[in-house]
């Protein structure tokens, strides 16, 4: 069974620049989450959805950054523009019930 | 006091031997416990669900006390292999969402 797929792997960006993360989930699980995950922390939820529709957006800073699920099966995350402090790693993740599988991740340098 | 706190580590320990992770979480409505492992680099891999009478996997086991509100992650004659970080994950009620801790680093010594 193929794993959650992300890209790109790294991305590298100067300070006011956008950029966007692609997730695509396993197949058939209908729950996506956005992590964000800070050198030395743990993933911290960004933002989950069901299916095409957003489940809990919180902790997402709306002022910079939007993300959607389109058909309910890829999602992708948009920062713009970006800080220094968005430098992190962002996780993916599908589950079809409680537990969650994560994909590779994306490693954002903002420079 | 933070949603889901770990021991703080590193742990330095020789293979063979023993070593145990605490994870406390503060909400007493949280329903269901993780611990993922997270090699250097990679992204967090699901080791095992806590449940409520305790689960084991191999060298590992996981127990939960809900009385006093923490998980723990035990691992029996640690490899070299095991040399990774733990974040445990904690489930609140009504939800999907999970909240992680920060982690624990664990260096198994040859």
């Amino acid at each position: 069974e193929a794993g959650v797929a992300q890209s790109p792997r790294y991305k590298i960006i100067e300070k006011r620049q956008s950029v966007a993360f692609w997730c695509n989930p396993i197949s058939g699980h209908a729950t996506l989450y956005w992590y964000q995950q800070i050198l030395g922390q743990g993933p911290k939820l960004l933002i989950q959805f069901q299916n095409n529709g957003v489940v809990d957006d919180s902790q997402l800073p709306k002022d910079r950054f939007s993300a959607e699920r389109l058909k309910g099966v890829d999602s992708t995350l948009k920062i713009q523009p970006a800080k220094l402090e968005d430098s992190a790693v962002y996780l993916c993740a599908s589950s079809l019930r409680i537990e969650q599988f994560f994909g590779p991740g994306t490693r954002l340098t903002v420079l | 006091r933070k949603e889901v706190e770990q021991d703080p580590g590193p742990f330095n320990v020789p293979e063979g031997a023993t070593v145990a992770f605490n994870c406390t979480y503060s909400n007493s409505a949280s329903q269901s416990f993780f611990w993922y492992r997270q090699d250097c680099r990679k992204e967090p891999k699901l080791l095992m669900s806590v449940y409520s009478s305790g689960n084991e996997d191999g060298r590992f086991t996981a127990q939960l006390n809900r009385a006093s509100q923490y998980i723990s992650l035990l691992i029996r004659d640690s490899k070299l292999s095991d040399s990774a970080t733990y974040l445990c994950a904690v489930k609140g009620a009504g939800s999907y969402q999970l909240t992680f801790g920060k982690g624990t680093k664990l260096s198994v010594i040859p």
